[in-house]
């Protein structure tokens, strides 16, 4: 069991490029979620999907798109990145989002904009 | 809004002293809290999740409790060890915001010394 997988690890983008991150996860979860980490700003909810074929928007979703491919993977998009965007992002999973389950992260992907 | 403060940012304590990580959140009505675990350039790992009937939960050395009337929660570590130093996070599940939303504190960073 490989738990949430996150690639690539580390990239750097100049201003205005675009890129995908990639998420995927193999415990059959339900529920998958993308967070961003800023020093001194905890982690915020930039977009969930609590189940397959469906999205939300979350805390901070400006400048992001997701798609939920299939059961296993989340990956989130930057369309034109910009310096503000320069963060830890953090990929998790738990079964059904209920007030009962604990979230699963993986290890992260470490973004520079310049 | 959910808000999640963490208090101390930081402490640093010698191998085997007791202590205690706080935790306050502006709105008591949550589903549950949970602590986290992060290691430097790692993800998350949940520690201990307490749901709102409860009062605290136990894990070995770890024993987090639950003041949901008052907004508080505190974590204690027992016997400290070097192995347990990383940065700490709380977070809860408010009933007002959709099912696996988490609100997350900044962190308490923590250092045990030999």
């Amino acid at each position: 069991n490989a738990g949430v997988t996150q690639t690539p690890k580390f990239q750097v983008l100049k201003t205005g490029q675009s890129m995908t991150l990639q998420c995927a996860q193999d415990m059959n979860h339900n529920s998958m979620y993308w967070y961003r980490q800023d020093p001194g700003m905890g982690l915020r909810l930039i977009y969930y999907s609590a189940s397959e074929g469906t999205t939300d928007k979350g805390e901070v979703p400006n400048g992001y798109n997701v798609s939920r491919l299939n059961k296993r993977e989340f990956s989130l998009r930057l369309e034109s990145a910009a310096p503000s965007q320069t963060s830890v992002y953090f990929c998790a999973s738990s079964e059904g989002g209920g007030q009962w389950e604990t979230q699963y992260f993986g290890p992260g992907t470490r973004l520079l904009v310049l | 809004k959910q808000e999640v403060t963490q208090i101390p940012a930081a402490l640093s304590v010698p191998e085997g002293e007791n202590l205690v990580l706080n935790c306050s959140f502006t709105d008591s009505a949550i589903y549950n809290l949970q602590w986290f675990r992060q290691d430097p350039g790692k993800g998350l790992t949940s520690l201990l999740l307490i749901q709102s009937s409860q009062r605290e939960q136990t894990s070995g050395r770890l024993n987090a409790s639950l003041d949901k009337s008052s907004g508080r929660s505190t974590l204690y570590i027992a016997a400290s060890q070097p192995g347990d130093s990383a940065t700490y996070l709380c977070a809860v599940l408010s009933r007002g915001s959709t099912l696996g939303r988490l609100y997350f504190g900044r962190g308490t960073q923590l250092t045990v010394w030999p």
